[in-house]
């Protein structure tokens, strides 16, 4: 399968803590990208990191790409409430030009 | 600010109904998708579209058809709902599908087919 696959699939940390989420691919990508999706709604871009970057950040946002290990990470520090969500990978394949979403990690910020 | 827009965010139908679903994006963007969200399985893509009247099958198109008369607009038809299509339906809008530019999303239809 060349399913984005993310885990943990469900994370709960206390405000103010940092949350660590994984993507993981099987061949090689053009780019992967993050979104949040809140409850209910729909999909909202964070951050895109093409195959030749290996860190970005964006606010308390900070993401990671290492090709050889075929894994990307989210840090989001400092959480919020707010940041309670869905989080998603998204890839471009190279081969197949083929576009995959995974299946997300549920993020649950307790107060 | 960007925008996608679909039309409805609930809507309920009975089998063997035909349902639309539409979607307005005011970006000018060339390329528009319809997806399929259920719990534990992701996005899935039903169909996308790089220009109008241009269709491209995505990984589940079976059971669904797709118009895209103008360009800001893209329309998911139901041919004949059934009860395994209940589900949040999601389009999106985007540049440059080819280097998987950032897409923008509306906020999904939960349509339940009784």
């Amino acid at each position: 399968s060349q399913q984005g696959e993310e885990d943990p699939q469900a994370l709960s940390i206390q405000e103010g803590e940092n949350a660590t989420m994984n993507c993981s691919y099987k061949t090689s990508i053009n780019n992967l990208q993050w979104y949040r999706q809140n409850s209910g709604r729909g999909l909202v871009h964070l951050i895109l990191i093409r195959s030749n970057e290996r860190e970005k950040h964006s606010g308390r946002l900070r993401v990671t790409l290492d090709t050889s290990k075929k894994s990307s990470s989210l840090l989001i520090t400092a959480s919020r409430a707010a940041d309670t969500a869905s989080y998603f990978c998204n890839l471009l394949y190279s081969s197949a030009s083929k576009i995959i979403f995974g299946s997300g990690t549920r993020l649950s910020i307790r107060p | 600010d960007v925008k996608v827009t679909q039309s409805s965010r609930y809507l309920v139908k009975r089998t063997g109904e035909k349902v639309f679903l539409e979607c307005v994006q005011d970006m000018d963007h060339e390329n528009m998708f319809w997806y399929r969200q259920d719990p534990g399985l992701g996005l899935r893509l039903i169909y996308f579209s790089y220009d109008v009247k241009m269709k491209e099958k995505g990984d589940i198109p079976e059971g669904y058809s797709v118009s895209r008369e103008k360009k800001e607009r893209f329309s998911l038809i139901l041919e004949s709902a059934s009860t395994n299509q209940t589900s949040m339906y999601l389009c999106a809008s985007g540049r440059q599908r080819s280097s998987n530019q950032p897409q923008h999303f509306g906020d999904g239809t939960r349509l339940s087919i009784l």
